[in-house]
């Protein structure tokens, strides 16, 4: 049971490279969203997706870019990192069917440090 | 829009001694309400969730939290902590229409001496 699958789990960047985050669920999850975890501020939500082709803009979208060609991934693009970027970030999955009351289901992150 | 208070960064108690994490919500309407745990070097884990009925929620690991309408919290509780239960708890809601959009709370981080 893979569930929620992100890669890499460590990466470090120098200021102006980009990469792409990974993340990929097998549970046939039509909502995927990231998130990213800062000391003090919880969870702040990215960019979000209802299925393959469409996809939102959350709290903090700003130096991020995301596209959802498959159901199964979701990967989150940094542009130009920057050292505000330093995070550590989830992506999570859950099911439309009973939304918005359903169990959101998380990766187990990777931790981005830009210097 | 939507947020959520969580009162104490940290929550230090005995192994055996009751827990009590507290939140609080905002919103215009009820919202749906959640706990996550995240335990070191993990994702986030649902503990339990409200839904709309029973004002008791009962949740994973013994955890049980209460919505009261009138005080618009949702504070988690253990009759009896466990040094296992050593983690980071999140409280979050999301609007009650639509598709979900998790509203976090900062998070408190729950340290059980023995």
């Amino acid at each position: 049971n893979a569930g929620v699958t992100q890669t890499p789990k460590f990466q470090v960047l120098k200021t102006g490279q980009s990469m792409t985050l990974q993340c990929a669920q097998d549970m046939n999850h039509e909502y995927m969203s990231w998130y990213r975890q800062d000391p003090g501020m919880g969870l702040r939500l990215i960019h979000y997706s209802v299925g393959a082709g469409i996809t939102d803009q959350g709290e903090v979208p700003n130096g991020y870019n995301v596209s959802r060609s498959t159901t199964e991934d979701f990967p989150l693009r940094l542009l130009s990192a920057a050292p505000s970027q330093t995070s550590v970030y989830f992506c999570a999955s859950s099911s439309l069917s009973g939304a918005p009351n359903t169990e959101a289901f998380f990766g187990q992150g990777t931790r981005l440090t830009v210097v | 829009a939507q947020s959520v208070t969580q009162l104490g960064s940290h929550v230090s108690v005995s192994e055996g001694a009751l827990v009590l994490l507290r939140c609080n919500y905002s919103s215009s309407v009820p919202p749906y309400l959640f706990w996550y745990v995240q335990y070191p070097n993990q994702g986030l884990q649902l503990l339990l969730k409200y839904t709309t009925g029973a004002t008791l929620v009962k949740g994973i690991n013994g955890f049980e939290a209460e919505f009261k309408k009138s005080e618009t919290s949702f504070h988690l509780t253990k009759p009896s902590a466990h040094m296992s239960d050593a983690a980071e708890y999140f409280c979050a809601v999301t609007p009650n229409t639509g598709f979900q959009k998790l509203v976090f709370g900062t998070g408190t981080r729950l340290l059980v001496s023995p």
